[in-house]
């Protein structure tokens, strides 16, 4: 069984398109988020939910927007993607100490 | 600006011997710290993790130090073994906030 998963796990598609991604735990945690590794292999936090609740929210660009239906979800949804969203993308969770990640979306923008 | 830096962007050791990975940390207000393990076209996967009113946490092979007046830490990996062959990162994080900031990895390789 899956503790986080994620998909697609790879996403090639041109500049201005808008892309989804998706990411699922079976943990019971309440926290979710998701990170950037970017080509200089930087994990960054990108979004944090608890409880469908947004409680961090990075210097990300609007065109980026998570959404939580429920607990066990959280999507990202990005809108007119751009060269530079290229990136591994991983989904997290977490219950009351260290975070759980998925396998991760490698996004490359062409 | 780097919070928490690996300044050896890779280590190779013979199988066997031990793994010594570092850690810095400029944030004085970090009181968690945690190593996670990553394979190529996996996620990172938890390793071990050390509070700040500690200097040593230990799981079987794998034993975390933490410094705080230097602001460093240290993942030893004895006796090494082929499958510890992985991409090590360092994170730490404040009590009151789940952001976990990470350092840029180290890719160890244990060779037999």
């Amino acid at each position: 069984d899956t503790a986080v998963s994620q998909t697609p796990k790879y996403l090639v598609t041109q500049m201005g398109n808008d892309k989804s991604i998706k990411c699922e735990q079976n943990l019971g945690h309440d926290t979710m988020y998701w990170y950037k590794q970017d080509s200089k292999k930087f994990l960054k936090i990108m979004f944090s939910y608890n409880n469908k609740e947004l409680i961090i929210n990075e210097t990300v660009p609007n065109r980026f927007s998570p959404k939580s239906p429920d607990k066990a979800h959280l999507n990202l949804h990005i809108n007119s993607l751009e060269l530079g969203d290229s990136a591994v993308y991983f989904c997290a969770s977490s219950g009351r100490g260290e975070q759980f990640f998925g396998p991760g979306t490698r996004l490359t923008v062409l | 600006d780097q919070q928490v830096k690996q300044n050896s962007p890779s280590l190779s050791v013979q199988e066997g011997r031990i793994s010594i990975l570092n850690c810095d940390y400029t944030n004085s207000m970090f009181d968690y710290f945690l190593w996670y393990k990553k394979y190529p076209a996996e996620g990172p996967t938890f390793l071990i993790s050390i509070s700040s009113i500690k200097d040593k946490n230990e799981d079987g092979r794998f034993t975390v130090f933490l410094n705080k007046s230097a602001k460093h830490l240290s993942l030893h990996i004895v006796p090494s073994q082929p499958g510890d062959s992985a991409v090590y990162f360092c994170a730490a994080n404040s009590y009151n906030t789940d952001k976990l900031i990470f350092g840029t990895g180290t890719r160890l390789q244990v060779f037999p």
